[in-house]
């Protein structure tokens, strides 16, 4: 199985700043990487797939990049709504496999 | 608008069984495979399962793999996971999430609202 690593585990973040999380798969996955959101109470959300494709609607702050074993997810200009949990699943090989996940809070 | 509506789901004994029912609409349903994730309340995600679109092809991770089974009826435009012999270790909210429609490997655009299940007695 693919084991997603992410990190940090938590950040603590103001309106405004740049956020970077990564994400590192045990073996190669080319781009097939996807990204959610997920706030409490609620079912995650579709942020961006293949590593880079921002889901429509998914405002233009939110960046995806790499490929191979090693990826990020950067919002430049956190806003209110983005305090939530990100999540990275590998979509390369059964069983898909997800990150643990990094909380991004005040 | 594309939604995924679930159903199902409560306390139920270790050993016990239970069905989970997912329904789809504003997309042809038969043509797109549907996973199965899982959450306990607090923690991450945990993909359990998938089903092909025509229902004859199924995945499942290693924590279920014959004990639970994906099946579909794109007649009703439903999925169900039948959970058996169920675990303490199988409590969570279980989300019934539309693979995106170019495949597997482009992840999963739409998840339904959750159902939650709990094995206690």
């Amino acid at each position: 199985d693919i084991q997603m690593t992410q990190s940090p585990s938590s950040v603590s973040a103001s309106v405004g700043d740049r956020v970077t999380i990564t994400c590192r798969a045990s073996q190669y996955i080319s781009t097939w990487l996807a990204w959610y959101q997920q706030k409490p109470g609620k079912p995650p959300k579709f942020l961006i797939s293949a590593a880079s494709s921002l889901q429509s609607g998914v405002p233009s702050r939110f960046r995806g990049s790499g490929s191979g074993t090693d990826f990020t997810l950067t919002i430049t200009g956190l806003q209110p709504e983005d305090f939530a949990t990100y999540y990275c699943q590998q979509g390369n090989s059964f069983p898909l496999t997800f990150g643990g996940g990094t909380r991004v809070e005040i | 608008e594309v939604q995924i509506f679930q159903s199902g789901g409560g306390l139920i004994q270790p050993g016990g069984s239970l069905r989970l029912s997912c329904g789809g609409s504003g997309y042809t349903f038969r043509k797109i495979s549907m996973n199965w994730v899982r959450q306990v309340p607090g923690k991450g995600l945990e993909w359990v399962a998938v089903i092909s679109g025509h229902g004859r092809a199924t995945e499942y991770a290693d924590s279920v793999k014959g004990r639970f089974t994906a099946s579909r009826d794109n007649s009703k435009n439903t999925v169900y996971l039948h959970m058996s012999s169920l675990r303490t270790d199988d409590t969570g909210v279980y989300y019934c999430v539309r693979e995106e429609p170019q495949g597997h490997r482009y992840g999963m655009d739409v998840w339904g609202q959750g159902t939650t299940v709990t094995v206690s007695s």
